[in-house]
């Protein structure tokens, strides 16, 4: 296994246009998060998944912002009608979570999004 | 007032000297806590966990303090490959998810 993946490393959108962002956890992962990154800031939550289902989303995230796992294994995290403060990166973990202990997050390379 | 506070820095540091960074937590229903380095344009990559009292691995030295609400990171021997930001993070049981600070930035000078 090589870790997390996400796809594509960068992305340029203009604005208004819709964006598919792609991870593949790590196989022996249960859980999979998203996670957003600003410059001089931490990585703020966005949702996670357990297998297939979506247990929470971020009460700051818009109606604009989408995120699945089919099956339970890759995740896609779509924006649609993106604006300039999207930009950010995009940071995709997954981690084993068992009898109530998380035992840390391994993250993707992030996908970067720049909306002009 | 953020759930998990850290002191930006940056601290800069000669190599072979000791660091110490303070990280607190406002929810006192967490129950693990991380310290993630994260290289200048990469992602974060774990570096120790806490569940209890503290952790120690080589030249790290994490210390949980449940009644103040804080956690610390001290690196002794500072080297140069050191040099990065150091993030906080915490994780509630119930919630499931961890919450960051926004890192403190190491420099280790030669």
């Amino acid at each position: 296994d090589t870790g997390v993946s996400q796809d594509p490393r960068h992305k340029i959108t203009k604005r208004g246009q819709n964006v598919t962002f792609r991870c593949d956890p790590i196989s022996e992962h249960n859980r999979l998060y998203w996670y957003r990154q600003t410059l001089g800031q931490g990585p703020e939550f966005l949702t996670y998944f357990q297998n297939e289902a979506q247990l929470e989303k971020s009460r700051l995230l818009s109606d604009r912002f989408s995120a699945e796992r089919p099956k339970g294994s890759f995740s896609t995290l779509e924006i649609q009608h993106t604006e300039q403060g999207d930009s950010a990166m995009y940071l995709c973990a997954s981690t084993r979570f068992a009898g109530g202990t998380n035992y840390g997050y391994t993250f993707g390379s992030g996908t970067r999004l720049t909306v002009v | 007032r953020k759930e998990v506070e850290q002191d930006p820095g940056p601290f800069n540091v000669p190599e072979g000297a000791t660091v110490a960074f303070n990280c607190t937590y406002s929810n006192s229903a967490s129950q693990s806590f991380f310290w993630y380095r994260q290289d200048c344009r990469k992602e974060p990559k774990l570096l120790m966990s806490v569940y209890s009292s503290g952790n120690e691995d080589g030249r790290f030295t994490a210390q949980l303090n449940r009644a103040s609400q804080y956690i610390s990171l001290l690196i002794r021997d500072s080297k140069l490959s050191d040099s990065a930001t150091y993030l906080c993070a915490e994780t509630n049981t119930n919630a499931g998810k961890s919450t960051f600070g926004d890192g403190t930035t190491l420099t280790v000078k030669p």
